[in-house]
């Protein structure tokens, strides 16, 4: 069964260095997310991408936030100069139609700044 | 604005009992609904969704769950829990522009 798959499945970086996140959708899949979730906390849109650009960001989505799909596999979510409050797990999700259709998610990754 | 609330951040049951999440959702546009767990160090796993078919939607483990617009309600249930049910439970809904909005969760218990 296709799946969502995202590496690293943690990631430990001190506090302001850049951290890129990586997820490979499901491949007929055309909408790509990220959430995240701060420990004991909801989970939480980041924003959503098609068709190679943003759709929408949440205001959690600020100017140290980037994402990519730099090849026809992979989509990247970049964090320029991380903060202790980035520390969440953050988890990517793929759909292959808008609304309707349930999101896929990947099993996360758990990223700590120290 | 689409909203989710769920009642109760821990339901406790025994095995076998009744399981009962509630979940109730605020939506400006005919809503669509999901169920999704999350079992320890794991990712979300979509359990089941409503999509403006059938009210009574039937998903994976047993689980279903009502849909009722007069109560805007989208409670989850399964006849009788097992203790590989343990994990926590979230209610979300998929607004007009179709990012999903989530619940604060409810961490279910199962007690031998």
């Amino acid at each position: 069964e296709p799946e969502v798959t995202q590496t690293p499945s943690h990631q430990v970086t001190q506090m302001g260095q850049e951290v890129i996140l990586r997820c490979v959708p499901i491949s007929n899949h055309l909408y790509f997310y990220w959430y995240r979730q701060i420990l004991g906390q909801k989970v939480e849109f980041l924003v959503s991408f098609y068709n190679n650009e943003i759709s929408e960001k949440s205001e959690i989505f600020d100017d140290q936030f980037s994402v990519e799909r730099p090849d026809g596999s992979n989509f990247t979510l970049k964090i320029r100069s991380t903060k202790l409050e980035d520390s969440a797990m953050y988890f990517c999700a793929s759909s292959d139609n808008v609304g309707h259709y349930e999101q896929y998610f990947g099993p996360g990754t758990r990223l700590t700044v120290t | 604005a689409q909203s989710v609330t769920q009642l109760g951040s821990h339901v406790s049951v025994s095995e076998g009992a009744l399981v009962l999440l509630r979940c109730n959702y605020s939506s400006s546009v005919p809503p669509y609904l999901f169920w999704y767990v999350q079992y320890p160090n794991q990712g979300l796993q979509l359990l089941l969704k409503y999509t403006s078919a059938a009210t009574l939607v039937k998903g994976i483990n047993g689980f279903e769950a009502e849909f009722k617009k007069s109560e805007t309600s989208f409670h989850l249930t399964k006849p009788s829990a097992h203790m590989s049910d343990a994990a926590e439970y979230f209610c979300a809904v998929s607004d007009s522009s179709y990012k999903l909005i989530f619940g604060s969760g409810t961490r279910l218990l199962v007690r031998p």
